[in-house]
């Protein structure tokens, strides 16, 4: 079957670094993206790997290990704004492109 | 450029009774799909439309959800009858072409049912 796998929850200080962890079981995968959701909010898109390797925008930035089937978002300096919840989101060639979901980690920030 | 948006925002209704939510995609983006989060759970993919026609469609839970897409602009996913089951948020989100294209999310309509 397919399936993504992340920490419920992270709690970190502000201005600290924090990484969200994400391994997944796919039949064809095609790359992971990652989105950020407040409260309420629809889901915003941050970033997407289609190669191994660290993609960096900003104080953001995202890691991909195809041969780990593992991922990571990766947030430094925290604000108390990033407080939110984090998916991360296979798109897969087996199931037509379409976007598979983690269950999302909620990101709790402490001053 | 205006984004995603979905009508309405929040909708409780009673099990058994019928609701119609509609998504307007941002103008040129061919590609729409439609998702649900039940509390606590993930984003479940329900279907993808490609300008008017269903590309994939193979998230949709059974045969009470029936979604179109006139003309290939804004789509409409109408429930009937309505299960308790059904509640949860449903997340319209537009892309243009392309397998690796960003996918714009609308803020979702929070649906109750009572």
């Amino acid at each position: 079957g397919q399936s993504l796998e992340q920490p419920s929850e992270v709690t970190a200080v502000e201005g600290a670094i924090v990484q969200i962890n994400c391994t997944y079981q796919t039949s064809g995968f095609y790359g992971l993206s990652w989105y950020q959701q407040h409260d309420g909010g629809a889901p915003t898109f941050l970033s997407y790997n289609g190669l191994d390797g660290l993609e960096e925008t900003g104080r953001f930035s995202s890691f991909l290990s195809r041969s780990d089937s593992y991922g990571y978002l990766l947030l430094q300096e925290l604000q108390m704004k990033d407080s939110a919840s984090y998916f991360c989101a296979v798109r897969d060639r087996s199931s037509n492109y379409q976007l598979i979901w983690g269950a999302g980690t909620k990101l709790i920030i402490k001053p | 450029e205006a984004g995603v948006t979905q009508f309405p925002s929040h909708s409780v209704i009673e099990k058994g009774q019928t609701v119609t939510l509609r998504c307007d995609p941002i103008s040129g983006h061919d590609n729409l799909y439609w998702y649900r989060r039940v509390m606590g759970k993930e984003i479940k993919f329900l279907l993808h439309f490609v300008k008017e026609s269903k590309q994939d469609e193979s998230g949709m839970p059974n045969n009470r959800f029936l979604a179109e897409r006139t003309g290939g602009t804004y789509s409409t996913l109408k429930v009937q009858p309505a299960e308790l089951e059904d509640s949860g948020v449903y997340f319209c989100a537009s892309s243009r072409q392309g397998v690796g294209a960003e996918a714009f999310f609308g803020q979702g309509t929070r649906l109750t049912v009572v």
